[in-house]
């Protein structure tokens, strides 16, 4: 069981725009940071959003991030079949002294 | 561009033990903190260990506290996980990340991880 808990699954058609929600507690989204990452199966992760909303140099501005309270949201607009992948949310959690990441969300393009 | 190289995976029996290493390049090793994580095929995303740029803190899950020793040496921009009393449930592929600061489980890079499997 996870402390981030999100959706196993979202899926889109091309073009579509799809949102991943991440639910967390106030020791950990509540307080801090969120990150996410894209993982191709059989790669490594790939950071996709740091510090709740910000996009590193190369990830396409399709991608959004939001935070808000306990939670935090990764929308990904212009649906492209590239996107398909696994997602993870993840932060810090101060009451586990540790970096806590969710369970993981498969998408899938249609 | 940050560089991370896993190395020290293999097949070992439970309740042995074995080291992973991570080499790091493209970024001032000795400004940030350094975290592993794993994944267990098909599974998720675990958080294992983090230790503080200058190892003056050192965090760790409670999955593997008092069986792993993260460490680090700042002089060969390397880090280290020391696994003893290996389990069949810390199969895994094992990921060497960089930190976003000096302290946190931020993690802004990835190496490309390395598979350890404990079987007997």
């Amino acid at each position: 069981q996870s402390v981030l808990t999100q959706p196993p699954s979202a899926s889109g058609t091309p073009g579509q725009r799809v949102t991943i929600s991440c639910s967390g507690s106030a020791s950990n989204i509540g307080s801090n940071y969120v990150y996410w990452y894209q993982q191709v199966p059989g790669t490594a992760p790939k950071l996709l959003m740091y510090r709740n909303n910000e996009r590193p140099s190369g990830v396409p501005d399709r991608f959004s991030g939001s935070k808000s309270g306990t939670s935090a949201s990764l929308a990904i607009s212009g649906l492209r079949s590239e996107d398909e992948a696994d997602y993870y949310c993840s932060t810090w959690d101060d009451s586990l002294s540790g970096a806590v990441f969710g369970g993981g969300t498969k998408l899938t393009v249609l | 561009e940050v560089r991370l190289v896993e190395s020290g995976g293999g097949s070992v029996q439970p309740g042995r033990s074995l080291r992973l290493s991570c080499v790091a390049s493209g970024f001032t090793f000795d400004d940030y903190a350094m975290n592993w994580v794993r994944q267990a095929p098909g599974k998720g995303l675990e958080w294992v260990a983090n230790i503080y740029h200058n190892s003056a803190k050192i965090n760790y899950a409670d999955s593997v506290k008092g069986r792993f020793t993260i460490s680090r040496d700042n002089a060969k921009n390397s880090l280290y996980l020391q696994m003893d009393s290996l389990r069949t449930e810390d199969t895994a592929f094992y990921f060497c990340a960089k930190a976003d600061d000096f302290w946190s489980g931020y993690i802004t890079h990835w190496g490309q991880g390395t598979l350890v499997t404990v079987s007997s």
